[in-house]
């Protein structure tokens, strides 16, 4: 079974710096995708980034970017220029593909990171 | 415009009462999936369908049933079985076919014991 661990359950940062945002993972599986979701006060789940395991290159969205160390299981989520509107709920998610081994395209989430962005 | 509807936005049950929960989709997506959240807990996968009239369980699925007769639908009932039910529930749907394997998530349901 997939696991995986945000250890920082709170975070601020002032408007307009950098924050990052930690995540570690645990799986024996070889092919799998990683995702950063974010959820504001309205409790919508939304997409921020993905990673692809097989791809070395870090993914970026604009102002928001990854630190992927496949060997390291680690997946950590920078947000550059941070705005008022970063304020929410950040969840780090694992997707093994395949059906083999029950992974069924299933997500596992950790337990999230509150980030405040501070005027 | 397509997307996941979850309905109703908030529900109450008294103690001992079963109750559904909606969550309904014109995406066209073959799998759906049921989370809860808590406060602390992240998401935690209750029931999930990959194809109509099948389906298998999540890690908490204790408490909780489901069915998928249409693509379009994959209700939750809580049952009185669940200790405790009073939680955020999202529903989530996801295309089997598309190239990135993204889910699309709906905007949830409140559910409180009363």
């Amino acid at each position: 079974a997939q696991t995986v661990t945000q250890s920082q359950p709170e975070m601020s940062v002032q408007e307009a710096e950098t924050v990052t945002l930690s995540c570690t993972y645990d799986t024996s599986e070889s092919n799998y995708y990683l995702f950063w979701y974010k959820q504001p006060p309205s409790r919508q789940m939304i997409l921020v980034i993905r990673q692809e395991a097989y791809k070395q290159q870090n993914a970026t969205e604009n102002r928001f970017s990854v630190n992927f160390q496949k060997a390291a299981k680690s997946f950590s989520l920078k947000i550059s220029d941070s705005q008022l509107g970063d304020t929410a709920m950040y969840f780090c998610a694992f997707m093994a593909l395949g059906n083999s081994g029950g992974s069924n395209y299933k997500l596992t989430f950790g337990k999230g990171t509150l980030l405040t962005v501070n005027p | 415009d397509g997307g996941i509807t979850q309905s109703p936005k908030y529900l109450f049950r008294k103690e001992g009462q079963n109750v559904t929960l909606s969550c309904e989709q014109n995406l066209n997506h073959d799998a759906m999936y049921w989370y809860r959240q808590d406060p602390g807990q992240g998401l935690r996968l209750i029931y999930y369908s990959q194809i109509v009239n099948d389906f298998q369980k999540g890690d908490i699925a204790e408490g909780y049933s489901v069915s998928r007769e249409k693509k379009e639908s994959f209700p939750l009932t809580v049952t009185s079985a669940q200790k405790n039910p009073t939680a955020f529930y999202l529903c989530a749907s996801r295309d089997v076919f598309g190239p990135n394997y993204g889910y699309t998530f709906g905007s949830g349901t409140r559910l409180t014991v009363v």
